[in-house]
């Protein structure tokens, strides 16, 4: 079945830059989307990238896909304490049905 | 425009018992998804719903189950409760038919003793 992966922790400076990797297994993913969660709430949706792009730009944040690797990676650039949170990466294949990685820790230090 | 909204917000039960949950998509969008979130399975997909349609439905027991009304709004309704449905219950609405921008709700918060 379908699968993502990501990795657990990152812990990175304020100011650096982040990247914040996926993989995924379905070779039929249409859209793949970055969320981010805080302590507490909801799932925010920062951005999303659909399968015939190679790369996405808004403000601070980039997405790259590989499509040929099943890769994904999220870059926050300049990043802040308030970006301290869990991200998911999400593949959508069939209909609207999100598969979610495990989420990554993302620690932010001053 | 206002986001989506889920109601309860915090629910307590006990085992046995059932419980209903509710979600206001935004206004416009006609496709609402759940879904269960538990530190051990993360994120987990339970249905989606199409203009009162169920299209899509995950891998859960028939104690969950769902429907949606002619305004899109949608339930989800969880009978003879389990320790282990204690969870984040979440609902995403998209405005498109497939595909595109799903937004997530701040979730209900089900506890059950």
């Amino acid at each position: 079945g379908e699968d993502v992966e990501q990795s657990l922790f990152l812990s990175v400076r304020e100011g650096d830059s982040s990247v914040i990797n996926c993989t995924y297994t379905d070779s039929s993913s249409t859209y793949l989307y970055w969320y981010k969660q805080e302590p507490g709430a909801g799932l925010q949706l920062l951005t999303y990238i659909f399968s015939n792009m190679d790369m996405k730009q808004d403000q601070r944040l980039t997405v790259l896909l590989n499509k040929k690797d099943k890769h994904l990676s999220l870059r926050i650039a300049d990043t802040q304490t308030g970006d301290s949170a869990i991200y998911f990466c999400a593949d959508c294949s069939f209909g609207d049905k999100l598969i979610f990685g495990t989420g990554t820790r993302l620690q932010v230090f001053p | 425009k206002a986001g989506v909204t889920q109601t309860p917000r915090y629910l307590i039960k006990t085992r046995g018992q059932q419980v209903t949950l509710s979600c206001s998509p935004i206004s416009g969008h006609r496709s609402v998804s759940w879904y269960q979130q538990t530190p051990g399975q993360g994120l987990q997909f339970l249905f989606e719903y199409f203009s009162e349609t169920q299209r899509n439905k995950g891998n859960f027991p028939g104690r969950f189950s769902g429907r949606q009304f002619s305004n899109s709004r949608s339930e989800m309704n969880v009978s003879t409760l389990e320790l282990g449905d204690s969870a984040l219950y979440l609902c995403a609405s998209s405005l498109l038919d497939r595909g595109g921008a799903q937004f997530f709700g701040p979730g209900t918060r089900l506890t059950v003793l």
